[in-house]
């Protein structure tokens, strides 16, 4: 069975700290994603790696950077925390190889709630 | 861009019975991936059933299938035989085809209530 980890289910910071959020999948898949999820607005991607090292962005980048050194880890990172990106932060992995898991879904990690007060 | 549209914000069925949760979606493209994740109260998010459109038959898995129009760009969801632990926010998924179309694009989500 796929397993994506994250760091913290509940996290709590101020305004202007520097938050990390740390994913970390056991599968050897390719592919990692970060999503925020709010109420009404389903989830929205916010970066995502398709290799070390390598990066694109999602629908909603600004106030986020991400960090993939290793195949199995992939990081959040908001620079400067602000109150609206209070939200719930999933991770998610998936591999473009037929077989493990084929056909390209994606495996969530449980979450984690940041609240930024 | 491809949306997905999910049209019922919540939705309510009796246990045993039968429900229906609708999607429907906006794409140019004529190969693609569906599907349906579930969301319970505990927050992590697992796949329920998917359906490749080259595929004209509807996927099934155990109590859950769907029903795919693939002209009318419709993708809902059957859940049969409804049980307490079906209840969840449920997601309708869609994502191109090809190993460079690496996006999910979700709908908003219907959150199932099961009543006892």
């Amino acid at each position: 069975d796929v397993k994506v980890t994250q760091s913290s289910r509940y996290l709590v910071k101020r305004t202007g700290e520097k938050v990390f959020l740390e994913c970390v999948q056991d599968m050897d898949h390719e592919n990692m994603f970060w999503y925020r999820q709010d109420p009404g607005l389903g989830l929205r991607l916010i970066y995502f790696s398709y290799d070390v090292k390598m990066k694109e962005k999602g629908d909603i980048p600004e106030g986020y950077s991400v960090s993939r050194e290793k195949k199995e880890r992939f990081s959040l990172i908001l620079e400067s925390a602000s109150t609206n990106q209070t939200s719930m932060y999933l991770c998610a992995s998936s591999s473009p190889r037929p077989g493990q898991g084929g056909n390209y879904e994606q495996y969530f990690g449980p979450g984690t709630r940041l609240t930024v007060t | 861009a491809q949306t997905v549209t999910q049209s019922q914000p919540e939705m309510s069925v009796q246990e045993a019975e039968t429900v229906t949760l609708s999607c429907t979606y906006d794409t140019s493209e004529s190969d693609y991936y569906l599907f349906w994740y579930k969301q319970p109260p505990s927050r992590q998010m697992i796949l329920v059933i998917r359906q490749e459109a080259y595929k004209q038959q509807n996927a099934t898995e155990n109590r859950f299938s769907v029903n795919f129009q693939k002209a009318a760009k419709s993708f809902s969801l059957k859940i049969s035989d409804s049980q307490l632990g079906d209840a969840a926010m449920y997601f309708c998924a869609y994502k191109g085809y090809g190993g460079s179309n690496y996006k999910l694009t979700f709908g908003k989500g219907t959150l199932l209530t099961v009543n006892p």
